[in-house]
C-alpha cells in the first residue's frame, strides 16, 4: 500500500506550545499534502509541498519534506484550542490520479 | 465560496436496502472521489472519476457502484446495504493537473441496521 503513516497517533499539548507531527510514506511522490479534520466533519486542505521542495510555510504551519527518508513533518507553532483536530498526510504516487491518506494524528490542545 | 456538498449528514438504512449518496461540486473540477473513513483504518478510496461517465475502482470497490452523468455530480450507490458498510463517507473533488489539494464535503455518516 502507498498509504502514509502519521506519528504519533495522538498528541496532547498546552495552548501556546508547538505541535509536531510526522508522516512516513513508501513510494516516490510528486507532492505531499497535509489536511485537518475537525470531529465528524470533512477534511480541509492545509498545505502542499512538492517533491523538489524541502520546506514550506503557511501562517503558523511549517512543513518539511525529506524525500531521501520518505518522510515529512508538520509543525504548528503557538497552538490554540481551535487547532484541536485530526491531521492527515496524503501522498500521490507518481502517475497516480488520486491521493493516499494516512490514519492521522489526533491533536488535542488544552486551553 | 467553493463547495462540495453531500446530500445528507446522517443516514440510517436497513440491511438489504439500496442506498444513494449524492455529491455535488460547484468548482468545475474534473476529478471526483468517494472515500470511506473508519477508526484505525484512515481514509480508503472506493471509486473515483476523472470525467463524465468515467469511473475507476479504488482500493475497496466491492459492494459499491458509482454514477457520474454530469460533471458536477458524483453518486455512490450501495446496491444492497450491509452492516459492514456502516461508516463515514467522504466525497472530494480536484482539478486534473497535479499540485492542487482536494476539496472535501462535510461527510455522510451512514448507519446500516
Amino acid at each position: 500500500s502507498q498509504q502514509g503513516e502519521e506519528d504519533p497517533q495522538a498528541l496532547s499539548i498546552q495552548e501556546g506550545e508547538n505541535a509536531t507531527m510526522n508522516c512516513s510514506y513508501k513510494t516516490s511522490i510528486n507532492n505531499l499534502q497535509w489536511y485537518r479534520q475537525n470531529s465528524g466533519r470533512g477534511l480541509v486542505h492545509l498545505i502542499l509541498i512538492r517533491s523538489n521542495e524541502r520546506e514550506k510555510h503557511s501562517g503558523r504551519l511549517r512543513v518539511t519534506l525529506d524525500t531521501s527518508k520518505k518522510s515529512s513533518s508538520l509543525l504548528i507553532t503557538a497552538s490554540r484550542a481551535a487547532d484541536t483536530a485530526s491531521y492527515f498526510c496524503a501522498t500521490d504516487g507518481t502517475g497516480a490520479n488520486n491521493l493516499f491518506f494516512g490514519t492521522g494524528t489526533r491533536l488535542t490542545v488544552i486551553p | 465560496d467553493v463547495k462540495v456538498t453531500q446530500s445528507s449528514r446522517y443516514l440510517v438504512k436497513r440491511t438489504g436496502e439500496k442506498v444513494f449518496l449524492e455529491c455535488v461540486q460547484d468548482m468545475d473540477h474534473e476529478n471526483m472521489f468517494w472515500y470511506r473513513q473508519d477508526p484505525g483504518l484512515g481514509l480508503r478510496l472506493i471509486y473515483f472519476s476523472y470525467d463524465v461517465k468515467m469511473k475507476e475502482k479504488g482500493d475497496i470497490p466491492e459492494g459499491y457502484s458509482v454514477s457520474r452523468e454530469k460533471k458536477e455530480r458524483f453518486s455512490l450507490i450501495l446496491e444492497s446495504a450491509s452492516t459492514n458498510q456502516t461508516s463515514m463517507y467522504l466525497c472530494a473533488s480536484s482539478l486534473t493537473q497535479g499540485g492542487y489539494g482536494y476539496t472535501f464535503g462535510s461527510g455522510t455518516r451512514l448507519t446500516v441496521v
